[in-house]
């Protein structure tokens, strides 16, 4: 199975620890994007990129969030100082870009708890 | 702003039943209107999808059409199984990429 993958898919850190999120999408996608999922919500939208530049920014994403892609392949999603409000799902998305219908093909998610 | 709003759960039904999730939206221009599922313990997964006015999406069983007059896209399925219970969730991409949900809907099917 060549799906969208994450790692970790738990991860528990006390407040004011840095934590880092992978992500490898599948292989051929050129698009990726972060989101975030609270307990009874839908997902929210963090960020995108399209190969290895980051065009979008939601403004749930603080200064204490930062994503990389770096060579347009996996995703790195870090958070410094976490807070007890950074308790999420955090899921990862690619889709591959050549206009139309901007189907995303999700992975599993990381599951971050902090203490 | 782009946004979603669906029935609230959660939704419980007996096998057999038939199941509808009101899904409603508010975009500038023309999205496209998807449904995704979340079954137990895995990610989100694309079920169906439209992307113009008066196209039916359908898969598994399920169907949703998309209802510009009404800015709507409902979930339908004549006959669910257990299989089918899972977390129901509608979407919509408006031309910038990314996807705006709605909250979700809980369906739980019983035998």
């Amino acid at each position: 199975d060549t799906g969208v993958s994450q790692d970790p898919r738990h991860k528990i850190t006390k407040r004011g620890q840095n934590v880092t999120f992978r992500c490898d999408p599948i292989s051929e996608h050129n698009r990726l994007y972060w989101y975030r999922q609270t307990l009874g919500q839908g997902p929210e939208f963090l960020t995108y990129f399209q190969n290895e530049a980051q065009l979008e920014k939601s403004r749930l994403l603080s200064d204490r969030f930062s994503a990389e892609r770096p060579k347009g392949s996996f995703s790195t999603l870090e958070i410094q100082r976490t807070e007890q409000g950074d308790s999420a799902m955090y899921l990862c998305a690619s889709s591959l870009g050549s206009g139309g219908i901007n189907e995303q093909f999700f992975g599993p998610g990381t599951r971050l708890t902090v203490l | 702003g782009n946004s979603v709003t669906q029935m609230e759960g959660p939704v419980t039904l007996s096998e057999e039943a038939f199941l509808t999730i009101n899904c409603t939206y508010t975009a500038t221009g023309y999205p496209s209107l998807f449904w995704y599922v979340q079954y137990p313990g895995e990610g989100l997964q694309l079920l169906l999808k439209a992307t113009k006015a008066d196209d039916k999406g359908s898969n598994k069983g399920f169907e949703a059409t998309y209802r510009k007059e009404t800015t709507s896209f409902h979930l339908e399925k004549g006959s669910v199984q257990v299989s089918d219970s899972a977390v129901y969730f509608c979407a919509l991409s408006a031309g910038d990429y990314k996807l705006s949900f709605g909250a979700g809907t809980t369906v739980t099917v019983r035998a």
